[in-house]
C-alpha cells in the first residue's frame, strides 16, 4: 500500500543552520506530497505541498520539491529559527483519494 | 472564516466506556476525515466523511463509528474503550472536488482511557 518513509531519530541543529528531513515514499499513479507542522501541544498545520512531478512547494523559508525519479520530498530550509523547533511530517495524498498516510515524524529542536 | 474546531480537548475515560468526539470543519469545506495520532507517531487515518455518508475507512475496528450532520460537523464515537486507545484524536476538512483536496487539521482531543 502507499507509505511514506521518513529519516529516523530527532534532528538537533544551531540557530542559522541548514536543515534537511528526508521523506521517501511509495504509491501507484501520481500522488499529491505535503509537509505538516506540529508545535508542542497543538494540531498538525499544514506548511507546504507538491500535486505533480517537479513541483516546489514552499512557505515560511521551507522548500521540497517532487522528484518522482527519486519517489522523494526533502524538506529544506536554509536557515532555522529557534521558532522552527516542532515535529515535521511527510505525507501522502493518492490520487483521487483524500485519505492521508503519514511518516513517523521527525522532532526537530533548534538550539539558540 | 473560522477554522477547524475540536471539542472536548482532553477527556480521561476508563476502559470499557464509551466517548463521543466533535468537530466543527472550516467555513467552506464539506468533508470530514478522522485520523488517530498515537503518542510519537504519526497520525493514521480512521474514517472519512462526504454527504453523511462513510466515504473510506482506514484499519480500524467497527467500535469506531462515526457521524456527520447536514451542517458537515461531524462526530466519532469510539465503545468499549480500550487502553490503546489512548492517542490524539485530529479531525480535518476538506472540500472534496475532481482536483487535490487538502485537509486543514483541527487542534485535537487527547484522549486517555485508564
Amino acid at each position: 500500500g502507499d507509505s511514506v518513509t521518513q529519516m529516523e531519530g530527532p534532528v538537533t541543529l544551531s540557530e542559522e543552520a541548514f536543515l534537511t528531513i528526508n521523506c521517501t515514499y511509495t504509491a501507484t499513479g501520481y500522488p499529491s506530497l505535503f509537509w505538516y507542522v506540529q508545535y508542542p501541544g497543538e494540531g498538525l498545520q499544514l506548511l507546504l505541498k507538491a500535486t505533480k512531478a517537479d513541483d516546489k512547494g514552499s512557505n515560511k523559508g521551507f522548500e521540497a520539491t517532487y522528484r518522482k525519479e527519486t519517489t522523494s520530498f526533502h524538506l529544506e530550509k536554509g536557515s532555522v529559527q529557534v521558532s522552527d523547533s516542532a515535529v515535521y511530517f511527510c505525507a501522502l495524498s493518492p490520487y483521487g483519494n483524500n485519505r492521508l498516510a503519514f511518516g513517523k515524524g521527525n522532532q526537530v529542536v533548534v538550539i539558540p | 472564516e473560522t477554522g477547524v474546531t475540536q471539542s472536548p480537548t482532553h477527556l480521561i475515560k476508563t476502559r470499557g466506556q464509551q466517548v463521543t468526539l466533535r468537530c466543527s470543519s472550516q467555513s467552506g469545506h464539506n468533508t470530514v476525515s478522522w485520523y488517530q495520532q498515537a503518542l510519537g507517531q504519526g497520525p493514521q487515518f480512521i474514517f472519512q466523511y462526504y454527504r453523511e455518508e462513510e466515504n473510506g475507512r482506514g484499519n480500524f475496528p467497527p467500535r469506531f463509528s462515526g457521524l456527520q450532520f447536514p451542517n458537515y460537523s461531524s462526530e466519532l464515537n469510539v465503545n468499549a474503550l480500550e487502553l490503546d486507545d489512548s492517542a490524539l484524536y485530529l479531525c480535518a476538512s476538506s472540500l472534496k472536488s475532481t482536483e487535490e483536496e487538502t485537509q486543514y487539521f483541527g487542534p485535537g482531543t487527547r484522549l486517555l482511557v485508564l
